[in-house]
């Protein structure tokens, strides 16, 4: 069974860069896509993006200008960066292992649900 | 991008009720590419359903999902005391995955 654990600043100031990391024990980051998905606080859940240990990224157009995941396999991590932030990215953050479940060939990605998730940490953005 | 609509908003049951969730997507959703979760407060919610009607491992029988096109449900036979949560509905047939915004399932 794989387990994530997220883990990073949990208050992040308007305007600066949102760092978070996932460490995946149990399972490799080789050979899976891994996600970010966040909820603000009593709302429901966005997808934030994936990256596929190939390293293809596919993320939210709502978010894409302002978002980079990537792995590190030498750690078993993979990482969330999220820039210029303001109080709409106050969130607990969710990292996650997708599975592929269709391939949308309009957009030409696969598309994923989510088995693992990690326990999410909740990240302020706050001067 | 596929919205998602899910009802009730909450529903108040007892213990040894049938529970039926609706979600609908505002577009035909591919190969019943629908996804169910379960959340409980302060927990990351946990996959119950995939492909509209395969139950994730470990996922008790009493949880149930059916559906095509854009109508989706997912029904509890029979209430336990530890589902009373919120429920997501997931597409993932078109890219970016959306979530439908859940229906709480509160005790009576």
């Amino acid at each position: 069974q794989v387990q994530l654990q997220e883990s990073g600043p949990g208050l992040v100031k308007p305007s600066e860069t949102l760092s978070l990391s996932c460490t995946v024990s149990g399972g490799s980051v080789s050979g899976h896509y891994w996600s970010w998905i966040r909820q603000a606080p009593e709302k429901g859940l966005e997808w934030i993006g994936y990256r596929y240990y190939s390293g293809t990224t596919n993320y939210n157009p709502s978010l894409k200008s302002r978002v980079t995941i990537s792995l590190d396999t030498s750690k078993n991590q993979f990482s969330l960066k999220l820039k210029s932030v303001t109080a709409a990215d106050t969130a607990v953050y969710y990292c996650a292992r997708g599975f592929p479940g269709y391939y949308d060939s309009s957009a030409s990605f696969w598309v994923e649900y989510f088995q693992d998730w990690g326990q999410g940490t909740l990240v302020t953005v706050s001067s | 991008e596929t919205l998602l609509t899910q009802s009730p908003g909450t529903l108040s049951l007892s213990p040894g009720e049938r529970v039926t969730l609706s979600c609908r997507a505002s577009q035909s959703v591919s190969s019943s590419s629908l996804a169910w979760y379960q959340q409980k407060p302060g927990q990351a919610p946990r996959l119950l359903i995939y492909g509209a009607s395969s139950r994730a491992t470990g996922i008790p029988d009493r949880f149930s999902g059916s559906g095509s096109g854009t109508a989706f449900t997912l029904t509890i036979s029979r209430l336990e005391p530890e589902d009373f949560a919120v429920y997501f509905c997931q597409q993932y047939a078109t890219s970016p995955p959306t979530f439908g915004p859940g229906t709480k399932v509160d005790l009576k």
